[in-house]
C-alpha cells in the first residue's frame, strides 16, 4: 500500500476546461509538494506546503492553483491550460521541511491537454 | 539556477553485469540523493548522502558523495531484471532551502535477462 495516493491517474482535458488533481497522504506528514515531470527534463518543483501554509511557489503560472485544506490533502486546480502543460504531475509529502526529511512520492497523474 | 548533469542518459546491459552512473554539478551540494522510478509510479528514495566522502550501501547499491561536493555516483552490482527503471540523482544546493531538491534528467536502465 502506498502512503501517498493521487487521483485521477490519467486525465485528458481541453484548454478551456477546469479540472482538479487530488493528493492524499496517509503518513502523518506535515509538508506536501507538487512536482511537474516532463519527458527528458528534470523534475520541477511547483509548490510546497508546510503545516497547510504555502512556503514555495516556484514561478508557476496562475493557471495552476494549489489548495491545501489540511495536512493530509493537497489539490491542484487547473484552468485554461496549454498543450505544453501536458506532463506527469507528482505529489510528495515529508515529515517536515528539514535537511533529512525524506520526500515520499505518489504515483502521479498523467495529464494530457488537447 | 543549479543544474545536475546526469550520465549516461540510458544503459542497456545484460543480467549480472555491474552498472555505474553519476551526477556532476558546477555548484556545491550539501546533500545527494538517488531515486528509482518504475513505470507508472513515483520516484522512490534508494540512498541519501549527507557528508562529503560518504560511501553508503543499500543491498547491491552503493553510492558516494564526492569529496568536492560537486558530484555523486551510484553503482549497482550483479544487476537483475527488476533493476529496470529510471534512476535520478537529486541534491540540495549549498545555501538553498532544505526541501528544494534539484534533480538530474535521469538514467534509463534496461536489463536483458
Amino acid at each position: 500500500e502506498t502512503g501517498v495516493t493521487q487521483t485521477p491517474r490519467h486525465l485528458v482535458m481541453g484548454m478551456t476546461n477546469k479540472k482538479s488533481l487530488k493528493c492524499e497522504q496517509h503518513l502523518g506528514h506535515n509538508a506536501m509538494y507538487w512536482y511537474k515531470q516532463s519527458a527528458k527534463k528534470p523534475l520541477e518543483l511547483m509548490f510546497v506546503y508546510s503545516l497547510e501554509e504555502r512556503v514555495e511557489n516556484n514561478s508557476v503560472p496562475s493557471r495552476f492553483s494549489p489548495e491545501c485544506p489540511n495536512s493530509s490533502h493537497l489539490f491542484l486546480h487547473l484552468h485554461t491550460l496549454q498543450p505544453e502543460d501536458s506532463a506527469l504531475y507528482l505529489c510528495a509529502s515529508s515529515q517536515g521541511t528539514g535537511l533529512s526529511s525524506e520526500q515520499f512520492f505518489g504515483p502521479g497523474t498523467r495529464l494530457t491537454v488537447l | 539556477g543549479q543544474q545536475l548533469n546526469q550520465s549516461p542518459q540510458s544503459m542497456f546491459i545484460q543480467e549480472g553485469e555491474d552498472v555505474s552512473m553519476n551526477c556532476t554539478s558546477s555548484s556545491i551540494f550539501n546533500t545527494w540523493l538517488w531515486y528509482k522510478q518504475d513505470p507508472g509510479e513515483g520516484p522512490v528514495l534508494l540512498i541519501a548522502l549527507y557528508k562529503a566522502g560518504e560511501l553508503t550501501s543499500n543491498g547491491r547499491l552503493t553510492a558516494q558523495f564526492g569529496i568536492t561536493r560537486k558530484d555523486s555516483f551510484l553503482n549497482i552490482s550483479a544487476s537483475i531484471p527488476s533493476d529496470v527503471g529510471i534512476y535520478f540523482c537529486a541534491g540540495l544546493p549549498l545555501g538553498g532551502s532544505n526541501y528544494k531538491l534539484t534533480f538530474g534528467k535521469g538514467t534509463l536502465l534496461t536489463v536483458n535477462p
